[in-house]
């Protein structure tokens, strides 16, 4: 089976420019995670879907951020306009959550961000 | 006080030894918790989960839980260079609902 699958793998952007992230989960997979990774601050939870919805945006840095699950298989963030502090490595990752608990996560390879 | 914590180390041990990595966390009703590793580069990928109290034995791993304390840890035996990654630990938390939250990880370094 195809594991979590994010494109681009870089993007190199000037700053004020619109970002896309784009994620495809695991099929069968009902949970949907965006995370951001740097240095400095680690993985950050940024926003977490389950069955399309977005249960919980708080991780979201501010209004220049946006995501959506318009389907269970394809998930996008997006950033308008970018800035240099944006820079980063996102990850998209995915899992199944039932009644009991939540299994692992799959992550993604990654999409590496660089605002000039 | 963060969700989860970690000893950012960078923590170095000679080939063969025990590696020990820590981890906090802070919900008392979380259920699941996992250990992930991530080499320069890549992406974090599971290497052990853990769902009760005790240990947990995986080859070379074994994970440890004390729910009372909050505390879950990462044992490595018979350390080898090719461990040397970052080991990073997660905690899926039940009153959050459901999120993983992530320890900051812990860098380990295995010495030939």
């Amino acid at each position: 089976d195809a594991g979590v699958i994010q494109s681009p793998r870089h993007e190199v952007t000037e700053m004020g420019q619109e970002v896309t992230l784009r994620c495809k989960p695991i099929s069968g997979h009902n949970s949907l995670f965006w995370y951001r990774q740097t240095m400095m601050r680690g993985l950050e939870l940024l926003i977490y879907f389950n069955n399309n919805v977005p249960i919980d945006d708080s991780g979201m840095p501010e209004d220049r951020f946006s995501a959506k699950m318009p389907n269970a298989s394809f998930s996008t963030l997006k950033i308008q306009p970018s800035e240099p502090r944006d820079s980063a490595v996102y990850f998209c990752a995915s899992s199944f959550t039932g009644t009991a608990n939540t299994g692992e996560l799959f992550f993604g390879e990654g999409s590496r961000l660089t605002v000039l | 006080q963060k969700e989860v914590e970690q000893n950012s180390g960078p923590l170095s041990v000679p080939e063969g030894a025990i590696a020990s990595l820590n981890c906090t966390y802070s919900d008392r009703g979380s259920q699941s918790f996992f250990w992930y590793r991530q080499y320069s580069g890549k992406s974090p990928e599971l290497i052990m989960s853990i769902y009760s109290n005790g240990d947990k034995e995986d080859g070379r791993f074994t994970a440890q839980l004390n729910k009372a304390s909050q505390y879950v840890s990462l044992l490595i035996r018979d350390s080898q260079p090719s461990d040397s990654a970052t080991y990073l630990c997660a905690v899926n938390m039940r009153n959050t609902g459901n999120q993983f939250y992530f320890g900051t990880g812990t860098s380990l370094t295995v010495i030939p």
